[in-house]
């Protein structure tokens, strides 16, 4: 099955600063990729997803590039602020599957 | 996106009994998920609820320990059956909407005794 990975496992910035989180993946039929957000207590959120067909997608501060050959995707985090602190997931939908298989996980602190 | 809702936001229970977790969605949706989030990690999937059959169970997980009922497009139960301290999880439902975006509901937090 699919496997993920994510690094780094937490990542401090001052705020103002950019973040970017690396996952990896195993299947290259999987053609989904989304990050979640976890806050403290709180279920993950979802806050940008990216596509096999697509190589790049922006969203205001949050981008997410996709490298199929190499099978690596990022989440770039630019001009962060303290309510950017939390943490990220990746994940990936796998060879014709519908569940998603999750990296380990970033903890990201923008520090002020 | 979907409104979902889980029952109990949390519970204490204690090792050898049952737990029955209900997700609630306010709009039909084709698939449904459960997942395991063990403290300070990441998200495992436990099994697809499937409407009018049985739950496709992820490797490590059996249908004795993790009952998982689908009744119509819009509710699931999950049931953590004769629970031990190990089974003290954070235990997620997600449906998919468009374009294979999934939602999460609020999670139930279970702490076995």
């Amino acid at each position: 099955g699919e496997n993920v990975e994510q690094h780094p496992s937490t990542l401090s910035v001052q705020e103002g600063d950019s973040a970017v989180i690396k996952c990896t993946y195993s299947d290259s039929a999987s053609n989904y990729f989304p990050w979640y957000k976890q806050e403290l207590g709180k279920r993950p959120q979802l806050i940008i997803d990216i596509r096999s067909n697509v190589g790049e997608k922006k969203d205001q501060r949050i981008a997410v590039t996709l490298n199929k050959t190499a099978k690596h995707f990022s989440l770039h985090i630019t001009e962060t602020q303290p309510e950017d602190s939390a943490v990220y997931f990746c994940a990936a939908n796998g060879r014709g599957r519908r569940a998603l298989t999750f990296g380990s996980g970033t903890r990201l602190q923008v520090q002020p | 996106s979907a409104v979902i809702s889980q029952k109990p936001s949390r519970d204490i229970c204690q090792r050898g009994t049952s737990l029955t977790i209900q997700c609630q969605v306010d709009s039909q949706v084709t698939m449904m998920f459960w997942y395991r989030q063990q403290p300070g990690q990441s998200l495992t999937l436990i099994a697809t609820a499937n409407q009018g059959s049985e739950a496709t169970y992820e490797s490590g997980f059996v249908i004795d320990k993790f009952p998982i009922s689908r009744p119509n497009l819009t509710f699931s139960t999950l049931t953590v059956s004769n629970m031990s301290p190990e089974d003290s999880s954070i235990y997620l439902c997600s449906v998919q909407g468009e374009a294979d975006t999934q939602y999460f509901g609020p999670g139930t937090r279970l702490t076995v005794l």
